[in-house]
């Protein structure tokens, strides 16, 4: 049973950087790929960016190139997305999802089987 | 950007009946097309992908069909714990990967 365990929450001023982890565990993690959505209070899934287990590259959405960095630590199993600059918009849960077994040969883009338990990063002055 | 529009906003059913959610892509998107449900709470869950296939460990009351711009979750007999929001997301075009809105279903 594949599993995605998150860091946690976070309290963070506007400006500064936040950095989240996501171990998984259950599964191969160099083939793995790990992609992180967030979600605003109250509002609907916006898709970060992630990897692309095929190529072990990353893709990121347009309106984050700027300010994330997705990286992996294999030694550890464990995924990080990194958001700098933060400002209160980017108060939200921010999730790591696996690419399915099915779809890692793919270039993607991917749908997502597993996820994990969420980490809410607060941006507060 | 490929939009993902869902409707309605919020569906209010009775426990046993049928749901009806949809889901409209801005652009084709052939069959990429998967729908997850969430409870207040905890993540997303993986219902539906390929538009109509069922993911591991879902029950045969939840379907999806459709291709192009239009698709649609089908709920068939409603249980007490369907009741949550329910998203839909396409993987044909990206960056970026897009959801809908999210559909409320709330017991009537």
């Amino acid at each position: 049973q594949v599993q995605l365990v998150q860091s946690g929450a976070e309290v963070k001023k506007p400006g500064s950087s936040v950095k989240v982890s996501c171990k998984v565990s259950g599964d191969s993690f160099s083939s793995h790929g790990v992609n992180w959505v967030r979600q605003a209070p109250g509002q609907g899934l916006e898709w970060m960016g992630g990897i692309i287990p095929i190529f072990r590259t990353t893709q990121l959405a347009q309106k984050f190139q700027d300010r994330v960095t997705v990286s992996t630590d294999e030694s550890t199993s464990t995924a990080y997305i990194e958001l700098r600059s933060l400002r209160s918009d980017d108060t939200a849960m921010y999730y790591c999802a696996s690419v399915p077994f099915r779809q890692r040969a793919d270039p993607g883009p991917y749908f997502f089987d597993y996820w994990g338990q969420g980490t809410l990063v607060t941006v507060s002055s | 950007e490929i939009v993902m529009t869902q409707s309605p906003a919020t569906l209010s059913v009775s426990p046993g009946e049928r749901a009806t959610l949809s889901c409209r892509a801005s652009q084709r998107v052939g069959t990429n097309l998967a729908w997850y449900q969430q409870k207040p709470g905890q993540a997303p869950r993986l219902l539906i992908y390929g538009s109509s296939i069922r993911a591991t460990g879902i029950p045969p009351r939840f379907s999806g069909s459709g291709s192009g711009t239009e698709f649609t979750l089908t709920i068939s007999s409603l249980q007490s714990e369907d009741f949550a929001v329910y998203f839909c997301q396409q993987y044909k075009n990206w960056p970026p990967i897009t959801f809908g809105q999210g559909t409320r279903l709330a017991i009537k």
